[in-house]
C-alpha cells in the first residue's frame, strides 16, 4: 500500500544534540510537510517543500531545519533540542499545495528530550 | 497560527448516539477539512466541503458549511467504539497551502 513511513516512532535525545527525524513516502506527491504536535494541541505546520521548493513558516525557529533530497524522503534536523522541543512531529504529503488537497500523513515520530 | 477552534473540547457519549462535533474559523475560506486523529498515531483525511458546498455526507458522516456565521459542524451517526479519536478541522483560503488546523475535539465513545 502507498504509504508515508516515519522513522523512529520514538526518539530521544540529550539536550542541545543533534537530532535528525526522517520521512519517506511511496505515493509520489509533490508536497511533503513538517508539523510539530504537542499534547493536546492542533498540529503546527513548520515548513513544507513544493517539490525542491523549500517553505518556511515565518514563526518556525532557526533551529529546525528540513531537507528533501528526492521526491521520496524528506528529513528535519534540529540543530540545538531544547525541552520545549519534546513533541511528535509529523510528516505528510499532498499531490499538490492548498486548493483542498487532502494530507496523508505518517504515524509520528514522537521526540523527548533528556 | 491556528484558524479554526473546536468545540467542545471533550466529548463523551455511549455507543450508538450520535456525535456532533463544531469547527469555528476567523476568515474566509475556500476548502474545509476534516480529520481523524487516534491516540499516538497519524491524522486520516475524512471528509472535504468547499465553500459552495452546504452540506456532504460520507458513509456514517456528515458535514456541513455555514459561510455566513464562519462555522461547520462534523456529525457522526450511530457511534462505535472505534470512533473514539480527537478530530480536527482545517481551512484553507485556497492558494499556496495556507492550510490551518483547530485544536480539535477528544470524542470517547464507551462500549
Amino acid at each position: 500500500d502507498a504509504m508515508v513511513i516515519q522513522n523512529p516512532r520514538y526518539q530521544v535525545t540529550q539536550f542541545g544534540k543533534p537530532v535528525t527525524l526522517s520521512c519517506s513516502q511511496t505515493l509520489n506527491h509533490n508536497v511533503m510537510y513538517w508539523y510539530q504536535q504537542k499534547s493536546s494541541q492542533a498540529p503546527k505546520l513548520l515548513f513544507h517543500y513544493y517539490d525542491k521548493d523549500f517553505n518556511n513558516e515565518a514563526d518556525t525557529p532557526d533551529n529546525f531545519q528540513s531537507r528533501r533530497p528526492n521526491t521520496s524522503f524528506c528529513f528535519l534536523d534540529i540543530r540545538s533540542p531544547g525541552l520545549g522541543d519534546a513533541a511528535m512531529y509529523l510528516c505528510a504529503t499532498s499531490r499538490d499545495a492548498g486548493w483542498g488537497q487532502p494530507q496523508h500523513f505518517g504515524d509520528g515520530t514522537r521526540l523527548s528530550i533528556l | 497560527s491556528q484558524q479554526g477552534e473546536e468545540d467542545p473540547q471533550a466529548l463523551s457519549i455511549q455507543e450508538g448516539e450520535n456525535a456532533t462535533m463544531n469547527c469555528s474559523y476567523k476568515t474566509s475560506i475556500n476548502n474545509l477539512q476534516w480529520y481523524r486523529q487516534n491516540s499516538g498515531r497519524g491524522l486520516v483525511h475524512l471528509i472535504l466541503i468547499r465553500s459552495n458546498e452546504r452540506e456532504k455526507h460520507s458513509g456514517r458522516l456528515r458535514v456541513t458549511l455555514d459561510t455566513s456565521k464562519k462555522s461547520s459542524s462534523l456529525l457522526i451517526t450511530a457511534s462505535r467504539a472505534a470512533d473514539t479519536a480527537s478530530y480536527f478541522c482545517a481551512t484553507d483560503k485556497g492558494d499556496n497551502n495556507d492550510m490551518r488546523f483547530g485544536a480539535g475535539t477528544r470524542l470517547t465513545v464507551k462500549p
